[in-house]
Parts: C-alpha cells; sequence; structure tokens
C-alpha cells in the first residue's frame, strides 16, 4: 500500500538553528511524485517543491533544501538558519495515479509540526 | 493568496442542518478537489473533479454531496452530519487531474458539528 511516514511529530528549534523535517515513503510504482507543503496557522497549504521519482537531485532554494534518496525511500527536507516565520506544520506527500481516470492522489504524511523560538 | 478561495472561514452547525461550503478558483485551472482534515489524522481525499466531471469519490458518505457547476467552482453541500465531521476542510485545484499536478489549495472551512 501507498504510505507517507513521518515521523516526527514535533520539533522546538531556537532561531538560526537548522533543523531537518523527515519524510519516508513507500510505493509500488516506478513513475511518481513527491511533495511538501507548508501550512501555517492560517489554514491554507502553500505548495514548497515537487519531485519527481526520476530525478534525485538535490534541490536549494534559499535556505530551503530537499534531498530526494530512492535508495532509503526518502524525501527530506532542511532548513537552514531557521527564523520564527518558518514556523508551521509541514507535510510531505506523494501522488500516484489512482483509478481508471488517471487521476492523481495525494497521500499525506501526519505532518511535523515545527516551532521555531526566538 | 493562492488564488484559491473558500467561504464560509468557519460554520457551526447541528446535526440537523444542511449547509454548503464554497470554493472558487481563480488560477485557470481544470480540476478541483475536496479534503478532509481532521485533528490528528493525514489529510484525506474525498472527490476529484476533472472538467465538471467528478472522476474520484473516496468512499464518502452520502450526507457529504459534491457539486462543480464549472471548473472555477467546487460546493460540497452538507446534511445530517455527525459530530465527527467536524474537521477542517479543504479544497484545491491543480491545472489537470493526473499526478503530476501541483493542486494549490484554499485556506480551509473550520467546520464544527454540534
Amino acid at each position: 500500500a501507498q504510505k507517507v511516514t513521518q515521523a516526527q511529530t514535533e520539533i522546538s528549534v531556537v532561531e538560526k538553528e537548522d533543523v531537518t523535517l523527515d519524510c519516508v515513503y513507500e510505493t509500488r510504482d516506478t513513475t511518481y511524485y513527491l511533495f511538501w507543503y507548508k501550512q501555517p496557522p492560517s489554514g491554507e497549504l502553500v505548495f514548497l517543491i515537487r519531485r519527481n521519482s526520476f530525478d534525485e537531485q538535490n534541490e536549494i532554494s534559499g535556505r530551503y533544501s530537499w534531498n530526494f534518496q530512492k535508495s532509503t525511500s526518502s524525501f527530506n527536507f532542511t532548513i537552514t538558519a531557521s527564523q520564527v516565520v518558518d514556523s508551521a506544520v509541514y507535510f510531505c506527500a506523494l501522488s500516484e495515479r489512482s483509478g481508471p481516470s488517471n487521476t492523481g492522489k495525494l497521500i499525506f504524511g501526519q505532518g511535523t509540526t515545527l516551532q521555531v523560538k526566538p | 493568496e493562492t488564488g484559491v478561495t473558500q467561504t464560509p472561514r468557519h460554520l457551526v452547525m447541528g446535526m440537523t442542518n444542511k449547509k454548503s461550503l464554497k470554493c472558487e478558483q481563480h488560477l485557470g485551472h481544470n480540476a478541483m478537489y475536496w479534503y478532509k482534515q481532521s485533528a490528528k489524522k493525514p489529510l484525506e481525499l474525498m472527490f476529484v473533479y476533472s472538467l465538471e466531471e467528478r472522476v474520484e469519490n473516496n468512499s464518502v458518505p452520502s450526507r457529504f454531496s459534491p457539486e462543480c457547476p464549472n471548473s472555477s467552482h467546487l460546493f460540497l453541500h452538507l446534511h445530517t452530519l455527525q459530530p465527527e465531521d467536524s474537521a477542517l476542510y479543504l479544497c484545491a485545484s491543480s491545472q489537470e487531474s493526473g499526478r503530476l499536478n501541483i493542486q494549490y489549495f484554499g485556506a480551509g472551512t473550520r467546520l464544527s458539528v454540534l
């Protein structure tokens, strides 16, 4: 069965610390897509990154970086020099084909609540 | 502003009430989604619409009834709900409904069923 596991329920760090959020997934498909979303207290999920299963290059965007390792089925997210505004719930998700209509179905992890203290 | 607007933001209803949640997207997308986010549970996909046609119904009870009159609007009609239906209901849209498409979310409707 397809599954996404975010083992860290809550993480608390002090501002300027680096923090890594873990994501492990399970899938039988050879083609799939992985996503990270941020959910601030306001509620909306904000898209951060999409990665396809054929591209294992790590990616950096400002203070954010992502480490995709197919061998360990992991897609970890690191925030460098964290800031208070980074406080939010972060979700990792897996997208696979669902049903005969080939609809993309997002399977979310439980989320990791990150608290960055000043 | 994500381009996906949900109203109302908060809703309190009794178990015998009928209410509707509204979602509007301004992104020119062809696919729209309803998700349920309960406390302590992962987000659950409820319905998917592609070009105004329902393409996925994820075993959702019939007390939830979706409607997609056009590609920009999506409704979730609610009737005779149970207290366990209290949750954050999130709407999303994407360019197409395929698995590579990025889904953009609204801020959600926080529903409380008394």
